[in-house]
């Protein structure tokens, strides 16, 4: 099985803040990545697919990068609805996510 | 747009079977580039991909390998929805259940139901 290693575990961040969240994955993905964004009581969301694009509706703030073995997602500047978990998933091989990443407030 | 509407019981004694059902609007369980997905979330495991059916001609399913023995999900095209059966469920298998449609043309997973929490107690 290919595994997913998020980090930080948990970040804290303000508004405004630039923010990066890295995804490492044990065996060769490619660019078959995907970042979603959960809220408490709340299916996961799809914000990014294929390691960089961005779902449609999600706000531009929201971007992803990578390919590989190395993956980051970035939000340019935090507002008051992204303090959630985030987690990447890989879809190379079956498919498997990352441990998430809570972000919460400074 | 697509809508996923989950159903089934909340409470499953070990040793037993649960058995969850997804009914599908605004889009065809039979479609040839989506796929149909369950997937488990519990605090100690996380997020946790089961398996899916699919359509491509003829109907496929793949099982994650630590459910394989023990996993059936099935299509119904008469009534345009899915289904999850786990045999022989342990505490261990208490969690939120998600069916999730999994869009083709490299999307993953796009559209999800609202999640049923399955207790495995006695």
């Amino acid at each position: 099985d290919i595994q997913m290693t998020q980090s930080p575990s948990t970040l804290s961040a303000s508004v405004g803040d630039r923010v990066t969240i890295t995804c490492r994955a044990s065996q060769y993905i490619s660019g078959w990545l995907a970042w979603y964004q959960q809220k408490p009581g709340k299916a996961p969301k799809l914000l990014i697919y294929k390691a960089s694009t961005l779902e449609s509706g999600v706000p531009s703030r929201f971007s992803g990068s990578g390919s590989g073995t190395e993956f980051t997602l970035t939000i340019s500047s935090l507002q008051p609805d992204d303090f959630a978990t985030y987690y990447c998933q890989q879809y190379n091989s079956y498919r498997t996510f990352g441990q998430g990443t809570k972000v919460e407030f400074k | 747009q697509v809508q996923l509407q989950q159903s089934g019981p909340g409470l499953v004694k070990p040793s037993q079977t649960l058995s969850l059902t997804c009914a599908i609007s605004g889009d065809s369980v039979s479609s040839n580039t989506a796929a149909w997905t369950w997937i488990r979330q519990s605090p100690s495991r996380g997020l946790e991909w089961l398996g899916k059916t699919y359509y491509r001609s003829k109907w496929y399913n793949d099982y994650a390998l630590f459910v394989k023995s023990r996993i059936t999900i099935n299509p119904d095209t008469s009534k345009n929805q899915f289904s999850l059966q786990l045999n022989s469920v342990t505490p261990e298998d208490t969690a939120v259940y998600y069916c999730v449609r999994e869009g083709g043309a490299a999307r993953p997973f796009d559209y999800w139901g609202q999640g049923t929490l399955v207790t495995i107690s006695s």
